[in-house]
């Protein structure tokens, strides 16, 4: 099983300050075939970014990715009061399908 | 558009099984496979397993093995998880999800039902 480990597990910051998620996988994530999901309370997890660095549909292009092997990063150019929320990284190039523990962006 | 609805909240006591449900519109429901992600209360993501919709051929996490069941039914668009031997550590919101790409095991998950709340207890 791929361990997906994120850090920091919390990041405060302020409006319009840009952040930056890291994913380290415990092994080479398969054929690139990592994802970013965004959730906030209450709500049911969206999908940002696929394959490293594929936008989603509706996705704006402050949302980034980038990385291979077993490190990636998930930026956001600029945030915006809509994005505090938690991040989660996965793999799905093998089985199972796993999700790092999540980084919550918080407003500073 | 896509949407994936999901069955109500369910309590159940420990030793119970409970069948979610998760009806499908907006696509061909049997070109896209279907997953199940659970998220117990305050924690992270947590894949059950994924069951092809037209086949029904299924791949469980083998934590869940011999203890969850996926099936569909063609005829209504549903896909159902059955989760037997309940116990308080199973209490979670409960997700199905589905895969980015048609005919393919290895995607991203881009459309996502409201999540069912499973609850067990005595």
């Amino acid at each position: 099983e791929i361990v997906l480990t994120q850090s920091p597990g919390t990041l405060s910051l302020s409006p319009g300050e840009r952040a930056t998620l890291s994913c380290r996988a415990s092994q080479s994530v398969s054929s690139s075939y990592l994802a970013w999901y965004q959730q906030k309370p209450g709500q049911a997890p969206r999908l940002l970014i696929y394959g490293v660095s594929s936008r989603a549909t509706g996705i704006p292009d402050r949302f980034s990715g980038s990385g291979s092997g077993t490190d990636f990063t998930l930026t956001i150019s600029r945030l915006e009061p809509e994005d505090f929320a938690v991040y989660y990284c996965q793999q799905y190039g093998t089985s199972p399908r796993t999700f790092g523990q999540g980084t919550k962006v918080e407003i500073k | 558009q896509v949407q994936l609805v999901q069955s109500g909240a369910e309590v159940k006591k420990p030793g119970a099984s409970v069948k979610v449900s998760c009806k499908a519109s907006g696509y061909t429901f049997t070109n896209y496979y279907m997953h199940w992600v659970r998220q117990a209360p305050g924690q992270g993501l947590e894949w059950m397993g994924i069951i092809n919709p037209s086949g029904s051929s299924t791949s469980y996490a083998q934590k869940f093995q011999g203890r969850v069941t996926m099936t569909t039914d063609t005829s209504t668009r549903t896909v159902y998880m059955e989760l037997s031997s309940l116990r308080s550590e199973d209490t979670a919101v409960y997700y199905c999800a589905k895969s980015r790409g048609e005919f393919s095991l290895y995607r991203a998950f881009d459309y996502w039902g409201q999540g069912t709340l499973v609850t067990v207890s005595s």
